[in-house]
């Protein structure tokens, strides 16, 4: 099945500051989306971006389908921030789930 | 609003009993799926659904059930057979068609399931 690794496996980061987030995928998708797990669990969804560019607010998400990479930035972090980046993917051959990488686990500091 | 709703927050089950977890939508999606996320890990799928009366096997799927007889539910039940049940249960749900709008999956808040 196609594989899904996320970059870097924790983040520490102070309040303020800058970060980029990795998505390397093995195959072709049709959907890719970024979530944000909060500390209740509650997955949001931040971005549906199979390719391009998209921006809301402080966070961003690019995706080049054509090298299978795709990268989340967050810019002037807040302590709310803090919580598990998951990437997941869904390849584009039929009916195909929602495949999740392992996260990222980011902690902004004060 | 439109969104899934998932109860209960927390359960609690003894061994060799089976509970049902509730899923409900009310975005009008065609398709469902039943996550399960341990400690520290990323979700790995139980069950999907594309269309009422249908459902498929994920990765993990012994020791689960489900059902789906109306589009807008996907009840979860989680039989004394899975030996380790203690975890975190999201359910989810798509429009399973792509290429047009901006789709993806939207998920409700989970159950937590405990063993005692």
């Amino acid at each position: 099945g196609i594989q899904v690794e996320q970059s870097p496996p924790d983040l520490i980061l102070q309040e303020g500051a800058n970060s980029t987030l990795r998505c390397n995928f093995s195959d072709s998708v049709n959907n890719l989306q970024w979530f944000h797990q909060n500390p209740w669990g509650q997955l949001i969804n931040l971005f549906y971006i199979p390719s391009g560019t998209k921006q809301n607010g402080r966070l961003s998400a690019t995706t080049v389908a054509t090298e299978r990479y795709s990268l989340l930035y967050i810019s002037s972090s807040q302590t709310t921030d803090s919580g598990v980046y998951f990437c997941a993917v869904e390849r584009n051959t039929g009916f195909q789930k929602l495949v999740f990488g392992t996260g990222t686990r980011l902690l902004v500091s004060p | 609003d439109g969104g899934i709703t998932q109860s209960p927050k927390y359960l609690f089950r003894k061994e060799g009993q089976n509970v049902t977890l509730s899923c409900e939508q009310n975005l009008n999606h065609d398709a469902m799926y039943w996550y399960r996320q341990d400690p520290g890990q990323g979700l790995r799928l139980i069950y999907y659904s594309q269309i009422v009366n249908d459902f498929q096997k994920g990765d993990i799927a012994e020791g689960y059930s489900v059902s789906r007889e109306k589009k807008e539910s996907f009840p979860l039940t989680v039989t004394s057979a899975q030996k380790n049940p203690t975890a975190f249960y999201l359910c989810a749900s798509s429009i399973p068609t792509f290429g047009q709008g901006d789709y993806g999956y939207t998920f409700g808040s989970g159950t937590r399931l405990t063993v005692v």
